[in-house]
């Protein structure tokens, strides 16, 4: 199993070009999220479904869109990108059983706006 | 609002040295409490997952303890290839469905 895998590693956008962020499970779980990682901040949940067909806003959506595709994939874009976006974005999934979750997230996007 | 503190921001072992990683937390209705590894450019690791005040777990080097007001992550005889970033997470609430609330994490380097 590949677990979580995300879309492209690494991507330079110039200020208000778009782009999709591309992440995909093969755990078959209900549950996706994308967060951001900055230095000094912390992980911050920007979206995320809790299951097939369902989105919710995180702490961080301002200027992000999502869409749960199927149960396997969970895209982010950015339809016009700023300099503060750049961030090193993670995808993560997770599967509740008896009311315990864990969370396995895949490598990271490192992001560059310029 | 959930909040989760943790320290020290850094830490700098020799190889050996043991010593602990704090996790304090603030919520309403603890679901469980999370720790990751991250190492530089990768993604979290999941290590442990934590559900009740008293409830230990331990994996090789790492153990990783619970009360009801903080979390330590209690590392022995480490080695250098412990070293990376160590993160704690929350889920909370008393009820519906609940997310994670992430600390700043503590970022631990042994030394040989």
């Amino acid at each position: 199993n590949a677990g979580v895998t995300q879309t492209p590693k690494f991507q330079v956008l110039k200020t208000g070009q778009s782009m999709t962020l591309q992440c995909a499970q093969d755990m078959n779980h209900n549950s996706m999220y994308w967060y951001r990682q900055d230095p000094g901040m912390g992980l911050r949940l920007i979206y995320y479904s809790a299951s097939e067909g369902t989105t919710d806003k995180g702490e961080v959506p301002n200027g992000y869109n999502v869409s749960r595709l199927n149960k396997r994939e969970f895209s982010l874009r950015l339809e016009s990108a700023a300099p503060s976006q750049t961030s090193v974005y993670f995808c993560a999934s997770s599967e509740r059983l008896l009311a315990k979750e864990t969370q396995y997230f895949g490598p990271g996007t490192r992001l560059l706006v310029l | 609002e959930d909040q989760v503190t943790q320290s020290p921001e850094a830490l700098r072992l020799q190889e050996g040295e043991s010593s602990s990683l704090n996790c304090s937390y603030t919520v309403s209705g603890l679901r469980g409490l999370f720790w990751y590894r991250q190492d530089p450019g990768k993604g979290p690791e999941f290590l442990f997952t934590l559900y009740s005040a008293g409830e230990e777990k331990e994996k090789e080097r790492l153990k990783a303890t619970l009360t009801k007001k903080e979390s330590f992550l209690h590392i022995t005889a480490p080695k250098p290839e412990d070293s990376a970033t160590y993160l704690c997470a929350v889920q909370a609430g008393n009820s519906g469905y609940s997310t994670l609330t992430f600390g700043k994490g503590t970022m631990l380097l042994v030394s040989p």
